[in-house]
């Protein structure tokens, strides 16, 4: 079965510490596709990053890293340094030829960032 | 214009309306999707087209009608619906179905009272 675990469902940081939001998944695919939205209080879901499952390189851009983990199938994201813009619900989501491509998506986090 | 486009942003409809929700992309893309959102529920895919061609329906209610006349115009038509409706309706393209990046709408929040 394909399935996307963020078992957080809330986080609250202060302004300028780092956070991290878990995603762990499953599935029987060996070709497959992640993927990170966020989804701010204006209720559109913004595209954050894909990653398929023969790349493990992890990414940076800007305050925003990715770790991809396939031996413990897990693809964390950290913010550094948080700013009160970051503040919003975020998905992770996976995709593969066992759900016939369709998003299989997680529960959401919903993160808070403290003035 | 560009991205995706869905109006109205706000819809209130009694159980006996006839209304539609309308989604508009400008990216050039082939997949179109209508995902439904409501609070403490994962998202939940409704529709997929591909080409304008509907390639999944995950067992939604008769009640809920999508059409797309063309790969840029999705419409998602509304009759007789129940208050567990009332959700967040998003739209969203992508280039191809689950492999590239969906890009999505603002959404409409609908009210069924």
């Amino acid at each position: 079965a394909q399935k996307v675990t963020q078992a957080q469902t809330e986080i609250s940081v202060v302004e300028k510490e780092d956070v991290t939001l878990d995603c762990v998944y499953e599935t029987r695919d060996t070709t497959y596709y992640l993927f990170w939205y966020k989804q701010p209080p204006s209720g559109e879901l913004v595209f954050l990053i894909r990653r398929n499952s023969f790349d493990e390189q992890n990414e940076i851009s800007g305050r925003y890293s990715w770790n991809f983990q396939k031996s413990t199938s897990s693809f964390n994201f950290t913010i550094t340094a948080s700013q009160v813009v970051d503040s919003a619900v975020y998905f992770c989501a996976l995709s593969g030829l066992v759900s016939n491509y369709q998003l299989i998506w997680g529960a959401g986090t919903k993160l808070i960032i403290k003035p | 214009e560009t991205g995706v486009t869905q109006t109205p942003r706000h819809l209130v409809m009694g159980m006996t309306n006839k209304k539609s929700l309308k989604c508009e992309q400008h990216l050039g893309h082939n997949a179109m999707y209508w995902y439904k959102q409501s609070a403490k529920k994962p998202l939940e895919l409704m529709f997929v087209y591909n080409f304008k061609e509907q390639t999944e329906n995950n067992s939604v209610p008769s009640r809920f009608s999508p059409e797309c006349p063309n790969s840029s115009h999705l419409f998602l038509h509304l009759h007789t619906l129940q208050p567990e409706d009332s959700a967040l309706y998003l739209c969203a393209s992508s280039q191809v179905p689950g492999t590239t990046e969906a890009f999505f709408g603002q959404g409409t929040r609908l009210t069924v009272v």
